[in-house]
């Protein structure tokens, strides 16, 4: 079966702190992985990684994709505490539906 | 430029009940995604609708159904309620169904079940 499994479930750091958070995946056919950040309702969309694209970079975040360990990481550099939130982790699989496969997320907190 | 509504934003229904959830994709998108999100887990996929057409349905009971509307603004309808229903549902949106094209999401629809 298919999953997602993203560590920690949960993370608290002081600001100014850099933090790394994982996502590992078992899917049939692979074609992209995702990262959303989550705050309060709309996961809003952070990067896509494919196989022509296996790193990504914006301010602070960056992520990449190591398509032999099947994984992914998300790091945040200078965290501020603006940055709280659930970070998803979704896997696009190309087995016919075009539907996500998310992780349950990691709830990161960055005190003041 | 809007991004995906959905409405209502809460609901609260009682057992048995019948709920209707209404998304508007952006504009141009032609894809439409529904997804359930119980508290403290991630997303799971119910339905995806592309040019009208259902083109892949998750592992969800028949009290399930969606559609897709000509202007590519999309239904969720969900019968017989129960209390495990209670979550937030997500509609997403996207260009069409290729590599490179993002899923974008709704504020959601708090659905409580009482």
């Amino acid at each position: 079966e298919d999953k997602v499994v993203q560590s920690p479930l949960s993370l608290v750091v002081h600001e100014g702190d850099t933090v790394t958070l994982n996502c590992s995946y078992e899917v049939t056919n692979f074609r992209s992985l995702l990262w959303y950040k989550q705050e309060k309702k709309a996961p809003t969309f952070l990067f896509m990684l494919t196989s022509s694209g296996i790193e990504k970079k914006s301010g602070r975040l960056s992520s990449i994709l190591d398509k032999k360990e099947l994984s992914s990481i998300l790091n945040i550099t200078a965290t501020q505490t603006g940055d709280s939130a659930i970070y998803l982790c979704a896997v696009d699989d190309l087995s016919g539906t075009y539907k996500y496969i998310f992780g349950t997320g990691t709830r990161l907190k960055v005190l003041a | 430029d809007a991004g995906v509504t959905q409405s209502p934003t809460h609901l609260i229904k009682t057992r048995g009940q019948q709920v209707t959830l209404r998304c508007s994709p952006i504009s141009g998108h032609k894809s439409v995604s529904w997804y359930q999100q119980v508290l403290g887990q991630g997303p799971q996929f119910i339905f995806q609708y592309y040019e009208k057409e259902e083109r892949g349905r998750g592992n969800f009971p028949d009290r399930f159904s969606a559609r897709q509307f000509p202007n590519y603004s999309s239904e969720l309808n969900v019968n017989a309620l129960l209390l495990g229903d209670s979550a937030l549902y997500l509609c997403a949106s996207s260009l069409g169904q290729g590599a490179g094209q993002p899923q974008h999401f709704g504020d959601g629809t708090r659905l409580s079940i009482l």
